[in-house]
């Protein structure tokens, strides 16, 4: 199947710092990638949809300042936390679809981020 | 209208036994329903999916059953083994006009004892 890449899976940072993780499709371009928050035992909350070379869609309380998104090709979407609190803290994850695969979202295996 | 219900919250279940999971959802114009196994600290892998025009699909021993008057769906997990333990959301989406914007359950925690 598809494969997604997510980099880094972990990173710990320091209050005010930002951070940027990556989120890649190996082999298909990716026509759509999305990114999710997921708390401890809790389900996946949709942040925004990115489609490439335009401007991302970020669900209603989503602050679009604070995670940045770039969908610069068909294959790279970044999410940056600027300014990180502790607050942020959380697993990030995305998704990638591409219209000739069908309905599928291919997820990465997501980034521990830890705001100390 | 976007919410997707899901129960039970946790499950066990013996090794060989059948693993019931079920979702249901407020929102008709949903045309796609896929089901998610997800480990700690792990991305959620697709298992299984279906569209609401036919009422059953199986795949190995995984099948979903899809009830589209009643807005429910469920999947069952037969000869379940503990490699099966993990956390399963089921989820909906829109495909046609909709973007396929995944709206996921709240997750049921799987374990699957000896």
């Amino acid at each position: 199947g598809a494969v997604v890449s997510q980099h880094p899976s972990r990173v710990i940072c320091k209050s005010g710092t930002s951070v940027k993780i990556e989120c890649r499709s190996l082999d298909f371009q990716a026509t759509t990638m999305f990114w999710y928050r997921q708390f401890p035992k809790k389900s996946l909350m949709l942040m925004a949809t990115s489609n490439e070379g335009s401007k991302a869609t970020y669900e209603q309380g989503v602050e679009k300042d604070k995670f940045l998104i770039n969908h610069a090709s068909l294959t790279l979407s970044t999410l940056t936390v600027t300014s990180a609190h502790p607050e942020d803290s959380s697993f990030y994850i995305c998704s990638a679809r591409e219209a000739r695969l069908g309905d599928i979202q291919y997820f990465g295996a997501g980034t521990r981020l830890s705001v100390l | 209208q976007q919410q997707v219900k899901q129960s039970p919250q946790s499950l066990i279940v013996q090794k060989g036994g059948i693993s019931i999971i079920n979702c249901a959802y407020e929102n008709t114009a949903f045309d796609y329903f896929p089901w998610y196994q997800q480990f700690p600290g792990k991305g959620p892998a697709l298992l299984i999916a279906i569209r609401p025009d036919v009422s059953e699909k199986k795949e190995g021993r995984f099948t979903i059953s899809f009830n589209k008057s009643a807005k429910q769906f469920s999947l069952h997990i037969m000869d379940s083994q503990p490699g099966d333990s993990a956390t399963y959301f089921c989820a909906a989406s829109r495909i046609t006009g909709g973007g396929n914007k995944l709206t996921f359950g709240t997750g049921t925690q799987l374990k699957v004892e000896l």
